[in-house]
This record gives structure tokens, C-alpha cells and sequence, in this order.
């Protein structure tokens, strides 16, 4: 069965840091990468997401992700943190093909100091 | 993208009690799944529901603690049945747009609390 790991559990920056937070997957297989954020007292929200083509995606509010598929890893990335960001953020697979379930990765609770 | 409303938002129960939580999607979604959030973890996939047929549960969840329904594709249902304080979590009810490509939209969730 796929599972997500995330290697760090409580992050705090400073606001202009720079910011990358550690996902690897266990799946054999071609999956589809998702990493969720979710902000203080709202619900979980895409924050980007990888199925093929480039490795490095894109996503809302500066943040990008790298898929690096010979180390099982989909990392996320913002050059420059703000206070804003300070949230949970949730990295995610599903197996393409195999099933449809989303598996989640423990999660990493971000605080940005102002 | 899709709205998924929950009710109840939050709700304190006894002991030895049932709880039915309703999702409402503001569109047809393909896929529908239950997760529960426990303080301080990650999301755990409870079931898959499937419309008009049984849900398709995960290792450690079973039928009889967690009954659900999904009678069309806006509409799920999760029962948690006779409830412990172990049973204390967040549930959340997400939902995937047509063309499954494993993108999920959530609901603010309902926190349990098993007094």
C-alpha cells in the first residue's frame, strides 16, 4: 500500500525565509502528487498538484513543488515566506490507476513569525 | 470548484451514542470519501462511498462502527456508531470532480467530541 511521509513534523520561519518542506512517497508505481494546505480555521484547500509532464509545478501563492521521481520525493518550495502562510500543510498521493484513494501524509504545521 | 457543505459543524455526545453526519455537494461529484482528522495527526481515509452501493472501507474501519450511505452523487452520509472518546476527531467529507484525477475538495468538517 502507497504512503506519504513527511519528514518534518513543526517548522518556524521568519517572514522572507526561505522555505522547503520534505515529502516521500512509497509507491512503485505512477502516482499523482498533491500537496493541501490549510489555514487557521478554514478547510483544506489545493495548494498544487502533479500529474505528468514537468517535475516542477507551480501552484497559488508563490509556492512551487519539485517531483523527483528517482527519490520518491515531491517537496515543496517558496523562495520567500510571509506571515500569511502560516498554516498545515498535507502532501498527498494516489496511485494512478491502482485505486482512487487519496493518501495523506501526517502534516507540517508552519509558523511564520512577523 | 465544488462546495461541500457538513452538518452537524461540531457536536458533544455521550458515550454508547450514534451521530449521522450529512455531506452536501453543490454539484455531482464522481468520487466521495470520509476522512477523520484526530488531534494533532494526518487525515485518515475511513471509506470510499460508493453511490447506491456499499462503501468500500479501509483496514480498521468496519460497517458496523461507521455506516454510510450515498444515495446520489451530492449526497453522503456517516453514521458513527456507538461512540467512545477515542472516537473524538474531526470528520471530514471530501469529494472529486469528474475526470477522477485524484483532486479533492473538502468540507469545513465535524468535530466530535465523546464525552
Amino acid at each position: 500500500a502507497q504512503s506519504v511521509s513527511q519528514h518534518n513534523h513543526h517548522v518556524i520561519l521568519s517572514e522572507a525565509a526561505s522555505l522547503e518542506l520534505g515529502c516521500n512517497y512509497s509507491y512503485g508505481g505512477t502516482v499523482n502528487l498533491f500537496w493541501y494546505v490549510q489555514y487557521p480555521g478554514q478547510h483544506l484547500q489545493l495548494l498544487l498538484k502533479y500529474f505528468s509532464g514537468d517535475p516542477l509545478v507551480k501552484g497559488i501563492k508563490g509556492f512551487e513543488a519539485e517531483f523527483i521521481k528517482s527519490k520518491f520525493s515531491f517537496n515543496l518550495r517558496k523562495p520567500s515566506v510571509q506571515w500569511s502562510d502560516t498554516a498545515e500543510y498535507f502532501c498527498a498521493v494516489n496511485a494512478q490507476g491502482r485505486d482512487d484513494k487519496i493518501i495523506f501524509g501526517k502534516g507540517t504545521r508552519l509558523h511564520i513569525l512577523p | 470548484s465544488a462546495v461541500i457543505s457538513q452538518k452537524p459543524s461540531r457536536d458533544i455526545c455521550q458515550r454508547g451514542t450514534s451521530l449521522t453526519i450529512q455531506c452536501q455537494v453543490d454539484s455531482q461529484v464522481t468520487m466521495m470519501f470520509w476522512y477523520r482528522q484526530q488531534p494533532g495527526q494526518s487525515l485518515t481515509l475511513i471509506a470510499t462511498a460508493n453511490q447506491g452501493s456499499e462503501a468500500t472501507y479501509e483496514s480498521g474501519f468496519v460497517i458496523d462502527k461507521f455506516p454510510i450511505s450515498r444515495p446520489n452523487l451530492t449526497f453522503s452520509t456517516l453514521t458513527v456508531s456507538n461512540m467512545s472518546p477515542e472516537d473524538s476527531s474531526i470528520y471530514l467529507c471530501s469529494g472529486g470532480a469528474g475526470g477522477w484525477n485524484g483532486e479533492l475538495f473538502f468540507g469545513e468538517g465535524s468535530r466530535l467530541t465523546v464525552l
